[in-house]
């Protein structure tokens, strides 16, 4: 159980085309869902906390007008990179946080979308 | 700002040999985390620790937790090239958000 997917695993896109990765919870409900960012060699960085039907909370520094975050949903969150750039090329990772948790404090984590913009 | 300081960052051992990876903090934590991740896959969780002074057992891996909930350290008993990977700590403040450690990259030789 606890199974957190994304789609695409990854994506090449052009400089200015906008871009969307879905982050489902496939057997759970999730109220929050978190989306990061990992540089190679890097640490997870937490970009935004997601929670389903308000808007998004974005940590310092993060524009949020460019990564456009949606959680309409129980089991899905969706990030949109919009006018991307080579320098947003990264691996994102998003989290979900069960509804009912089941004694413990953990995120379940997707495979994450390894993003290139040429 | 919550920093978790990991180390050390990288770690090249031979098979057989033990390790033990620090995470620490200035702040206290409601629980620590610890994932595994390969590349281009998302983190694993390995355990869970809540407890100041608990101590978890996963096969070969021993975790604990500090006493003051600052702290923790990942042990692994004869490491074998599987547990080759990127070891991550993370600490869940009050808010229910991960700040995660800068990770250590640890690879088994056979």
């Amino acid at each position: 159980g606890a199974v957190v997917s994304q789609h695409p695993s990854w994506v090449i896109c052009k400089s200015g085309t906008s871009v969307k990765i879905e982050c489902r919870s496939l057997d759970f409900q999730a109220t929050t869902m978190f989306w990061y960012r990992q540089f190679p060699k890097q640490s997870l960085m937490l970009m935004a906390t997601s929670n389903e039907g308000s808007k998004a909370t974005y940590e310092q520094g993060v524009e949020k007008d460019k990564f456009l975050i949606n959680h309409a949903s129980l089991t899905l969150s969706t990030l949109t990179v919009t006018s991307a750039h080579p320098e947003d090329s990264s691996f994102y990772i998003c989290s979900a946080r069960p509804r009912i948790n089941r004694g413990g404090y953990e995120q379940y984590f997707g495979p994450g979308t390894r993003l290139t913009v040429t | 700002t919550q920093l978790l300081e990991q180390s050390p960052q990288f770690l090249s051992i031979q098979e057989g040999e033990n390790l033990t990876v620090y995470c620490n903090s200035s702040s206290v934590f409601s629980s620590l985390q610890w994932y595994r991740q390969e590349p281009g896959e998302g983190p694993v969780l390995l355990v869970t620790v809540v407890t100041g002074g608990e101590v978890k057992k996963l096969k070969r891996l021993t975790f604990q937790f500090g006493d003051a909930r600052k702290d923790s350290s990942l042990h692994i008993t004869a490491a074998q090239p599987g547990d080759t990977g990127l070891y991550l700590c993370a600490g869940e403040n009050a808010g229910n958000m991960l700040t995660f450690g800068g990770g250590t990259r640890l690879m088994v030789k056979p």
